[in-house]
């Protein structure tokens, strides 16, 4: 079984671009987390995705936004991008809604902001 | 608040030894708790998930306790290896609603030759 796959594994942008990350969860995972993890902090939540809709957001200005497409693999768009971006973007993917099912962490993309 | 705490912050030990690492948390109500472990700039990978009635769960040289009165659970890691280095993320899980995890910061485990 595939795990979850995150695109593209590294990634340099300028300030004041935008990007936008990529993620496939588990066949038949619905659910979709996205975490930003910066350097040596915790895990802060960002975005949930389930069925399509967005279901829940971290604490996060609007220009982090995605969405899920109808295959469940989702998009994380980060606009005017800032120094302070810069980070280890995880996605996760689960078969149930509220974390009762295990959560699949994907291998990240690093984002670094210059 | 629902909180996770996670201790020490960092630790080092020699190849070969023991260690433990705790969590303590304030989630409620309580769904269950995994332990995961991530390398450096990867994707955390799970060890250990426990429910409320689970005391001990092993994977290997891990074991994972979970005393569920005192809201605290424990990772112990048996005879150290090299590959062991690695951040070791607490994770508590609520009842009630949904994306309801809560992260630990994690403990920073550097084991030397």
């Amino acid at each position: 079984e595939a795990g979850v796959t995150q695109s593209p594994t590294h990634l340099i942008k300028t300030r004041g671009q935008q990007v936008t990350l990529r993620c496939s969860p588990i066949s038949g995972h619905t659910s979709v987390y996205w975490y930003q993890q910066a350097l040596g902090l915790g895990l802060q939540f960002l975005l949930w995705y389930d069925e399509g809709e967005e279901r829940n957001r971290g604490n996060f200005p609007p220009r982090f936004s995605g969405r899920q497409f109808p295959n469940y693999s989702s998009e994380l768009n980060v606009n005017a991008l800032e120094l302070e971006d810069s980070a280890l973007y995880l996605c996760a993917s689960s078969s149930y809604r509220g974390g009762d099912y295990g959560y699949t962490f994907g291998s990240g993309t690093r984002l670094t902001v210059v | 608040k629902n909180q996770v705490e996670q201790s020490p912050q960092s630790l080092i030990i020699l190849e070969g030894k023991n260690c433990t690492l705790q969590c303590n948390y304030t989630v409620s109500p309580f769904s269950n708790l995994r332990w995961y472990k991530q390398d450096t700039g990867r994707g955390p990978v799970s060890l250990t998930i426990m429910t409320f009635s689970e005391n001990t769960k092993s994977n290997g040289r891990y074991t994972a306790t979970l005393d569920a009165d005192t809201k605290q659970s424990s990772l112990h890691i048996t005879a150290s290896q090299l590959s062991d280095s690695a951040s070791y993320i607490c994770v508590v899980s609520q009842k009630t609603g949904a994306n309801n995890l809560f992260f630990g910061t994690g403990t920073r485990l550097t084991v030397i030759p």
